[in-house]
């Protein structure tokens, strides 16, 4: 199967704390994208990170990518009660052109 | 970010009858969407890749006749799925690629809650 992994599967933390959701995943890839899913709704683009690229920035987003590890992670600084969601990588691979394959996601709950 | 609206957003039918989804990229041309199926608190399976004016391209697994695909122009793309059954009562969602300016991000619809009774 192409599909990353991600870890956690759940995370629940205070308003205001960081949170850290980390994707892994099998082969070489183009980029890799994060989503972020409301309960039974589509998803929204968080931010795109290329496979030259290590660290991108998008106002309290931080993610990371290293290739040598296959990984990816997520970090949400200052979190909100309005964070709460599931958070899904998505890797573009080399060789299947624009395919997404999304990552098992991580549920994260927000406590006011 | 670009929008793509999916309809509709919940569908409830008998079992045996045929449900089609649409997927329509609003804002910019998209000659490829794509289509998943998402179970209760899973991730997205990519069901099919929708390429404007060509045959999709099914991801293994997927059955073709079943799941009927058609991208007849650069802005609509339908799913058809034909004699449902109660397992096919998934959330399919359709994404849209903006390929401008090298952007390479998926656009999403909202996504179909399908119910066959």
């Amino acid at each position: 199967s192409q599909q990353g992994e991600e870890d956690p599967q759940a995370l629940s933390i205070q308003e205001g704390e960081n949170a850290t959701m980390n994707c892994s995943y099998k082969t070489s890839i183009n980029n890799l994208q994060w989503y972020r899913q409301n309960s039974g709704r589509g998803l929204v683009h968080l931010i795109l990170i290329r496979s030259n690229e290590r660290e991108k920035h998008s106002g309290r987003l931080r993610v990371t990518l290293d290739t040598s590890k296959k990984s990816s992670s997520l970090l949400i600084t200052a979190s909100r009660a309005a964070d709460t969601a599931s958070y899904f990588c998505a890797t573009v691979f080399s060789n299947t052109g624009n395919q997404f394959y999304f990552g098992t996601g991580t549920s994260l709950t927000v406590i006011p | 970010g670009a929008v793509v609206s999916q309809h509709p957003s919940w569908v409830i039918c008998k079992s045996g009858t045929s449900v089609k989804i649409e997927c329509r990229s609003l804002d910019f041309q998209a000659t490829t969407m794509f289509w998943y199926r998402q179970f209760p608190k899973q991730s997205l399976m990519l069901m099919a890749t929708s390429n404007e004016g060509s045959k999709a391209t099914y991801e293994q697994g997927v059955e073709k006749d079943k799941f009927l695909i058609n991208h007849a122009s650069l802005t609509l793309s339908t799913l058809t799925v034909t004699s449902a059954h109660p397992e096919d009562s998934s959330f399919y969602i359709c994404s849209a690629l903006d390929k401008s300016i090298a952007k390479n991000i998926q656009y999403f619809g909202a996504g179909t809650r399908l119910s066959v009774l």
